[in-house]
């Protein structure tokens, strides 16, 4: 069965310094979703890649998928408190719409 | 895009209870899901919701103890049963329309405690 492994666990970025998250799938990802959520909270959808290669933006937080469609990262410039929170990948399981989900990786802002 | 209204926002409840969770959302949708967060954790899905139809539950997740029910293409309700405080957890629903490549629309989650 497939697995997501997301890296790192968790993460403590001083304000306004750049930060990437991965996310690494034992086989070829179809569908991978990003998605942040605050602290008890719901999941706030943010990105979804299909392409190997591709990548797409939304203010200041980037998301790509490799070639081999087997990682992806996210990426946020110049972070801020607001993206304080903690953030999961979801890869589609080619099951009823079902997803996979990694185990998050939590984001510390220290002002 | 959906909006998902899920109720209650939190509860905390005393064990040997049951408590029903609403998730209300606000177009037609075809494909309707229930997980549990437990602290700290990810996500783990505890059944799909079928209009018309029974659930489909995941492994580790029986109907006695997680009834769902589906009436109609907006709503569902889960009902934890005879609670024990290893049913804390954060329950949330979540929702996405058919088609390649839809992400899942999610409520803000109920957050249970139970004593």
């Amino acid at each position: 069965s497939q697995e997501l492994e997301q890296s790192p666990q968790s993460l403590i970025v001083q304000e306004g310094k750049n930060l990437t998250i991965n996310c690494t799938s034992s086989k070829t990802l179809y569908g991978l979703y990003w998605y942040k959520q605050k602290y008890g909270e719901g999941l706030i959808f943010l990105m979804m890649l299909q392409k190997g290669g591709e990548e797409k933006s939304h203010e200041k937080i980037t998301a790509k998928l490799d070639e081999k469609k087997q990682q992806s990262s996210l990426h946020i410039t110049a972070s801020q408190p607001s993206h304080a929170g903690i953030y999961l990948c979801g890869a589609d399981s080619g099951s009823n719409y079902q997803l996979i989900w990694g185990a998050g990786t939590k984001l510390i802002i220290k002002p | 895009s959906a909006v998902i209204s899920q109720k209650p926002s939190r509860d905390i409840c005393q064990r040997g209870t049951s408590l029903t969770i609403q998730c209300q959302v606000d177009s037609q949708v075809t494909m309707m899901f229930w997980y549990r967060q437990q602290p700290g954790q990810s996500l783990t899905l505890i059944a799909t919701a079928n209009q018309g139809s029974e659930a489909t539950y995941e492994s580790g997740f029986v109907i006695d103890k997680f009834p769902i029910s589906r009436p109609n293409l907006t709503f569902s309700t889960l009902t934890v049963s005879n609670m024990s405080p290893e049913d804390s957890s954060i329950y949330l629903c979540s929702v996405t329309f058919t088609g390649a490549g839809q992400p899942q629309h999610f409520g803000d989650g109920t957050r249970l405690s139970i004593l």
